[in-house]
């Protein structure tokens, strides 16, 4: 158990629609990453928070958008879903300092039907 | 972005070594790490070695840095069927921030 909390586990929705995805970091880590894993693409990093502030982007697109919350839990929201967007989105969490580890929750496997 | 390469599939017998190989194109790469991930599961972190060390020790795994040829490789000692999975090489580079991962090589392992 990574301590890397995320939910839902599955999402199955259809084009168009909008959802988001929850994550909570391990204990006392104050950076959290979004990650897309999908067969074309691979591992792909979308966007970083360190303590409820935007550290970094990577491949996210405009559809999609992110937040820290004061308790540092995270959200990814996605709308205007494409069948595309079907894929395992991780979340991963790691320590206070420069390049501490990265520990990944279960992930969230989102279907578009 | 920068480049991280592996073989995509490898399969030995129960007992053997595994070795998985990894090469990279970032200079600036500063740590390197090597995930596990499971069907179904998320991604395990199995060890990771930062790029002023050429090796590194951790029970059954050892890992190797070649930074001149920009080459890691992981090595699994006695080699088990829980073993079998996808295992994915990962570097940041000095921004510190985003893991750039390989495409996972998948290690089958048979009695």
């Amino acid at each position: 158990d990574s301590g890397v909390t995320q939910t839902p586990k599955h999402l199955i929705t259809a084009t168009g629609q909008r959802v988001t995805l929850r994550c909570s970091p391990r204990s006392g880590d104050l950076s959290v990453y979004w990650y897309q894993q999908s067969l074309d693409q691979g591992l792909q990093f979308l966007i970083q928070y360190y303590n409820g502030e935007e550290r970094a982007k990577g491949n996210i697109l405009e559809r999609f958008s992110a937040q820290q919350f004061p308790d540092l839990h995270s959200e990814l929201n996605l709308s205007s879903l494409e069948l595309g967007d079907s894929a395992l989105y991780f979340c991963a969490s790691s320590g206070q300092g420069f390049n501490q580890p990265q520990h990944f929750g279960d992930g969230t496997r989102l279907s578009i039907l | 972005g920068e480049d991280v390469e592996q073989s995509l599939f490898l399969s030995v017998r129960e007992g053997d070594s595994s070795v998985i190989n990894c090469t990279y194109t970032d200079s600036s790469s500063t740590y390197l790490y090597w995930y596990k991930q499971e069907p179904g599961a998320g991604l395990q972190l199995l060890t990771y070695i930062f790029s002023n060390m050429d090796m590194k020790q951790d029970q059954r795994l050892t890992v190797l840095l070649n930074k001149k040829d920009k080459h890691l490789s992981l090595r699994i000692a006695d080699t088990q069927t829980g073993d079998s999975a996808i295992y994915f090489c990962a570097e940041t580079s000095n921004s510190g921030y985003a893991l750039n991962f390989g495409k996972g090589t998948s290690l089958l392992v048979t009695p």
